[in-house]
C-alpha cells in the first residue's frame, strides 16, 4: 500500500545551524507533498508544500526540494529558532484525492539556544 | 475566519462507553475530513465529506465508528463500545474542493478510554 517513510525521527541542533529532514514515498502518482508542524497540544500546522511539477520551493528560512524520479523530499530550515521546536510531519497524495493525504512518522526538533 | 474547531478537547471514557466529537470546520468549507493520531506517528486517514455526503472511508474506521455530516457544515464523529485501543487524538480538518489540497487541521480531541 501506500508509504510514506520519514528520517530522522528526532533531530537536536543548535540555534543558528540548519535542520534536514527527508522524506520517501512509494506512490508513484503522488504529485501533492506538504509538510505541517505539530506543536504540543495542539493540531498540525501547514508550513509549505510543493507539487510534482515544481523542484524546489523556498519561503523564507524554508524550503522543500522534490525528487520525483527518486521519489525523495526534503524539507530544510535555515537559521534554525528555539521556536521552531516541535514534530514535523511530512505527507504525500494524489491530486485526485483531494486531502487524504499520507502521512510519514514524524521528527522531532529540538533547537537548542 | 476562526479556524477548525474541535469539541471536546478532552474525553475520558470506560471501556464500553460511547462517545461522540463534533467539529466546525471553517465556514466556507466545503470538504471535512476525520483523521486518527496515536502517539510518535502521522495523522492516518479515517473518512472525508464533501458537503453532506461521506465520500470515502478507511478500512481503519470499524462498524463502532460513525460520522455524519448532515447539513453539509459541522460534522460529528461517534465511538460505539469504546475499547483502549481506540484511544488517540481525532483530529478534524478542512478544505475547499479543488483548492491545491491545502488542508487545515483543527487542534483534536484526545480520547483516553479506561
Amino acid at each position: 500500500g501506500e508509504n510514506v517513510e520519514q528520517h530522522p525521527s528526532t533531530l537536536s541542533v543548535q540555534e543558528g545551524d540548519s535542520a534536514v529532514i527527508k522524506c520517501t514515498y512509494s506512490d508513484s502518482a503522488s504529485n501533492y507533498f506538504p509538510w505541517y508542524k505539530q506543536e504540543l497540544g495542539k493540531g498540525p500546522q501547514l508550513i509549505i508544500d510543493i507539487r510534482s511539477n515544481v523542484g524546489e520551493k523556498k519561503d523564507q528560512r524554508i524550503a522543500v526540494t522534490l525528487n520525483k524520479t527518486a521519489k525523495h523530499f526534503s524539507l530544510h530550515i535555515t537559521e534554525t529558532q528555539p521556536e521552531d521546536s516541535a514534530v514535523y510531519f511530512c505527507a504525500a497524495s494524489r491530486g485526485n484525492q483531494g486531502g487524504k493525504l499520507i502521512f510519514g512518522q514524524g521528527t522531532e526538533l529540538s533547537v537548542k539556544p | 475566519d476562526t479556524g477548525v474547531s474541535q469539541d471536546p478537547r478532552h474525553k475520558i471514557t470506560k471501556r464500553g462507553q460511547n462517545v461522540t466529537f463534533r467539529c466546525d470546520p471553517i465556514s466556507e468549507h466545503n470538504r471535512l475530513y476525520w483523521y486518527r493520531q496515536t502517539l510518535g506517528q502521522g495523522p492516518e486517514f479515517l473518512t472525508y465529506f464533501q458537503n453532506e455526503a461521506q465520500l470515502e472511508k478507511s478500512r481503519l474506521l470499524s462498524d463502532r465508528f460513525s460520522a455524519e455530516r448532515p447539513k453539509g457544515s459541522f460534522s460529528t464523529l461517534e465511538i460505539q463500545r469504546t475499547e483502549q485501543g481506540d484511544s488517540a487524538m481525532y483530529l478534524c480538518a478542512s478544505n475547499i474542493q479543488g483548492t491545491n489540497e491545502k488542508l487545515f487541521f483543527g487542534s483534536g480531541t484526545q480520547l483516553s478510554v479506561l
